[in-house]
């Protein structure tokens, strides 16, 4: 079974929306990521979670809020987007957030924010 | 700050030979990926390097040098499939990955 899935893989929103974005992976991490990825641009960390506990916030907007209810599922939680929020949303697992930490990654999701 | 460069956009000819550059200033080194990412799929592992020189694995290498803070990926015997961006990435003090906005290789028959 693949590694990291991620769904919806496509996602056409209106900026009063509310939707989620799903991740699971199946490899065991104790470690899962939310980037986001725009043209020409190095890839964004936006949340970390280790063993559920979320680790790293990088100045994410409100708009955005993840959850993590166990070590293999992960949900980003948009509300309220801008069109600047149009993007790849990728989702990444690793075995652990320290030492030898290769990242795992799902498809993504192409989000787009009329 | 932190800061990763590598070329925006590169051309080659199948079955030839192209080297991708990535220059790193950091807070710290504690290892640096490479990653390959065709159009609208997930980055997909290369190659790990935490030692000066050489990691060959196929027709793929790479290469370090702590000191200059300088690495390059290596493609040999070019295949049309290997069209797509490749993402250098080094992991800092922190164990945090820092992403390079990734270069993409346009392979031409």
């Amino acid at each position: 079974e693949t590694g990291v899935t991620q769904t919806p893989r496509h996602l056409v929103m209106g900026m009063t929306n509310k939707k989620s974005l799903k991740c699971e992976q199946h490899l065991g991490h104790n470690a899962m990521y939310w980037y986001k990825q725009s043209a020409k641009k190095p890839l964004e960390l936006m949340f970390v979670y280790s063993l559920e506990e979320r680790v790293e916030n990088n100045s994410v907007p409100s708009r955005f809020s993840p959850e993590c209810p166990n070590s293999s599922h992960l949900f980003l939680h948009l509300h309220t987007l801008q069109p600047e929020d149009s993007a790849l949303y990728l989702c990444a697992s690793s075995r652990g957030t320290s030492d030898y930490n290769e990242q795992f990654f799902g498809p993504g999701t192409r989000l787009t924010v009329l | 700050g932190q800061n990763i460069d590598q070329p925006t956009e590169m051309t080659a000819t199948e079955g030839a030979i192209v080297q991708i550059n990535c220059t790193y200033q950091t807070s710290g080194f504690n290892g640096l990926f490479w990653y390959q990412q065709h159009a609208g799929e997930a980055p997909t592992f290369l190659s790990y390097n935490v030692l000066d020189g050489l990691e060959e694995k196929g027709r793929f290498s790479s290469f370090l040098s702590r000191s200059k803070g300088y690495s390059y990926l290596l493609l040999k015997e070019l295949q049309m499939k290997d069209s797509a961006s490749y993402l250098c990435a080094v992991t800092d003090s922190n164990y945090q990955l820092i992403w390079g906005a990734g270069t993409k290789l346009i392979i031409k028959p």
